[in-house]
Formats: C-alpha cells, sequence, structure tokens
C-alpha cells in the first residue's frame, strides 16, 4: 500500500482557506485518494475522494497533480468546527475480488483559532 | 438512514478476560471493518468482512479475531486481554467491496482493561 506524508499540524484562524497537503510517492495506478475527518473520540468522516485534477463537494477540494505523487485538500472558510484530525489515505480498486484496509496515517491536527 | 451503530461504548475488563463488541452497519451495506485506534498507534485495520467473508486481516494476534452475520451485523472477539488492548474499536461499513465506496464509521467502543 502507498504510504503517506502530511504534516502534523496546523494552525489557523476563522474565515480563512486552508490547505493541507498529503504526498504520496508510490502512488499505484488504480489508487485512489481519500481524505476523512475526525474529532475526539469520534470516527472518522469521508470528507472527499478522487483519482486525478480536481475534485470538488459541499465542504471541500481536492486537488491532484497530474503525476499524482501528491494531494492537496482545501478547506474554504474554516470554522472553528473544523478542528479536527485530517487524514489522507491512498488505496485501490480491486473490486470483487477483494479489498484492501484503508491505511491511516498519523493524519494532520488543524487547530482553528478565531 | 441510522448510522453505524456500535454496542457497548463503553467497556472495563480486567486483563485475562474476553470482550464481545458488537456493530450493526447502515442497512444495506455488506462490508464491515474493525480498527483499533490508540494513542500511539493511530488507527490500525484490524479486519474487514464482505458477505460474511473474512477478506482481509491486519497484523493482530489471534485473540484478535471476528465474525458477521447473515444480516451484516458484525461482533470482534478479543480473548485473553492485556493491558495494551485498551483502546477505541472502531466499526464501519460500506456499501461496496472496494476502496473507492465511502466507509461510514461508528462512534467507536471505548475498552479499557485494568
Amino acid at each position: 500500500l502507498a504510504k503517506t506524508t502530511q504534516p502534523i499540524s496546523m494552525d489557523s484562524y476563522e474565515g480563512q482557506e486552508v490547505n493541507i497537503t498529503c504526498s504520496h510517492n508510490n502512488i499505484a495506478t488504480n489508487d485512489y485518494i481519500t481524505w476523512y475527518q475526525q474529532f475526539p473520540s469520534q470516527g472518522p468522516r469521508f470528507i472527499i475522494q478522487g483519482y486525478k485534477t480536481k475534485v470538488t463537494n459541499e465542504v471541500a477540494s481536492l486537488f491532484i497533480p497530474a503525476d499524482r505523487k501528491s494531494s492537496t485538500l482545501s478547506l474554504p472558510r474554516v470554522s472553528l468546527s473544523d478542528t479536527a484530525v485530517y487524514y489522507c489515505l491512498v488505496g485501490d480498486m480491486l473490486g470483487a475480488t477483494g479489498r484492501r484496509a484503508l491505511t491511516f496515517g498519523s493524519g494532520t491536527r488543524l487547530q482553528v483559532q478565531p | 438512514k441510522a448510522g453505524v451503530t456500535q454496542t457497548p461504548r463503553y467497556l472495563i475488563k480486567t486483563r485475562g478476560q474476553q470482550v464481545t463488541l458488537s456493530c450493526s452497519p447502515i442497512s444495506g451495506h455488506r462490508s464491515v471493518s474493525w480498527y483499533q485506534q490508540t494513542p500511539g498507534q493511530g488507527l490500525q485495520f484490524l479486519f474487514e468482512y464482505f458477505s460474511e467473508t473474512q477478506r482481509n486481516k491486519g497484523n493482530f494476534p489471534g485473540r484478535f479475531s471476528g465474525r458477521q452475520f447473515s444480516n451484516s451485523r458484525s461482533e470482534m472477539n478479543v480473548s485473553t486481554l492485556e493491558l495494551g488492548d485498551s483502546a477505541l474499536y472502531l466499526c464501519a461499513s460500506s456499501s461496496g467491496p472496494d476502496g473507492t465506496y465511502e466507509q461510514y464509521f461508528g462512534p467507536g467502543t471505548r475498552l479499557t482493561v485494568t
């Protein structure tokens, strides 16, 4: 499984845009990139998933360059409630023949200040 | 639609005892995965079941086992508990067999071994 590297922590202020970059140099052709958010004492929550270029949903955008060796999660106008740990995961699509587990790295602890 | 439920939410056991944790996936989801989360090791994959079959297993000793029932509900069992088994145990379900399907996590069971 491709290993991911993220900053351990980041600080921001309310209303700012936050960009968290994840490095995955050994990403394979079939690998998708997925981001999860986790609050203390809760299970992780899916944020966004992509394969290449840019994906956007109601909460975030995911930018993936052409070589796919990194990805950037962009959170527009963060609020205090966005304070959480953000995990970048890389996993493949094996279809009906099997499925690999999600491998979580250390994650990025985002602290949003008022 | 009801989310993933886990019971019990909190549990205190003594070293040497065994414990069984339960997970009810989202209705219609056939894949259930279990994870262990500790401050030191982070989120680690235990095993995954799809249609009552264990498809993947993480690097945990044989004291950790699980099963899935025909209604997709899953249980995990830990025998001969050790202090190091104290952790948040998370269950996640998804509707599909591979990594492109979003995983929905439950709130977890907080196990304390004394």
